[in-house]
């Protein structure tokens, strides 16, 4: 199966400022990536589909670049709703698997 | 709108049975593909089945094969997740999903319930 690597495990970030989240796959995924967001106590969110494409709703301040094997999700300007866990998922294989997620916290 | 609400979850032994159910509203079930997705606690994401429209196609992760049965009733806009000699690894909050799915398999989740909670534990 393929393995998704995320880093780092925790960014500490300022609100206002960019954030810059990595995923990494061991084999190339082409731009078959989706990444999520997750609140405490919640259910994961869907923010970008096929490596660059926003969901329905999802901010501009959410953006998602990359292909084959490296990914990365910025965040411009965080706002107080944007601390949460983000999860990568790569649907180029079964079974799609994720990473074990970034936390960005609060500065 | 779209809202998945799942139940069936709790505590059983090692051993036990348990199935879940997933409650679909607000779009027509019967053109989506579906999935469980489980979380253990602390831990990440792991795709546990999914089943496609008309139950054609059905996967699961290896870790479960032979263990759960995942099926649903389009009528009724449900859909279920049979799990059988659980142990304490199955343990987790399990999530239903919508998926958007092409060529037979689901591609991305783009929506979640709430989740269902499985503890396995004597």
């Amino acid at each position: 199966e393929i393995v998704m690597t995320q880093s780092p495990a925790t960014l500490s970030v300022s609100p206002g400022e960019r954030a810059t989240l990595s995923c990494r796959a061991s084999q190339s995924v082409s731009s078959n990536l989706a990444w999520y967001q997750q609140k405490p106590g919640q259910a994961p969110r869907l923010l970008i589909h096929d490596a660059s494409t926003r969901a329905t709703g999802v901010p501009a301040r959410f953006s998602g670049s990359g292909s084959g094997t490296e990914f990365t999700l910025t965040i411009t300007s965080l706002q107080s709703e944007d601390f949460a866990v983000y999860y990568c998922q790569q649907f180029e294989s079964w079974p799609r698997t994720f990473g074990r997620g970034t936390e960005v916290e609060i500065k | 709108q779209v809202q998945l609400v799942e139940s069936g979850g709790g505590l059983v032994e090692p051993g036990g049975s348990l199935r879940l159910s997933c409650a679909a509203s607000g779009f027509s079930f019967s053109d989506y593909y579906m999935t469980w997705i489980r979380q253990a606690p602390g831990k990440g994401l792991e795709c546990v089945s999914y089943i496609s429209t008309f139950s054609t196609y059905t996967s699961s992760a290896d870790s479960v094969k032979g263990r759960f049965t995942i099926s649903r009733d389009n009528a009724g806009n449900s859909l279920y997740l049979q799990m059988n000699s659980l142990s304490a690894e199955d343990s987790a909050v399990y999530y239903c999903a919508r998926a958007v799915a092409g060529s037979s398999v689901p591609y991305y989740f783009d929506y979640w319930g709430q989740g269902t909670l499985v503890t396995v534990s004597s």
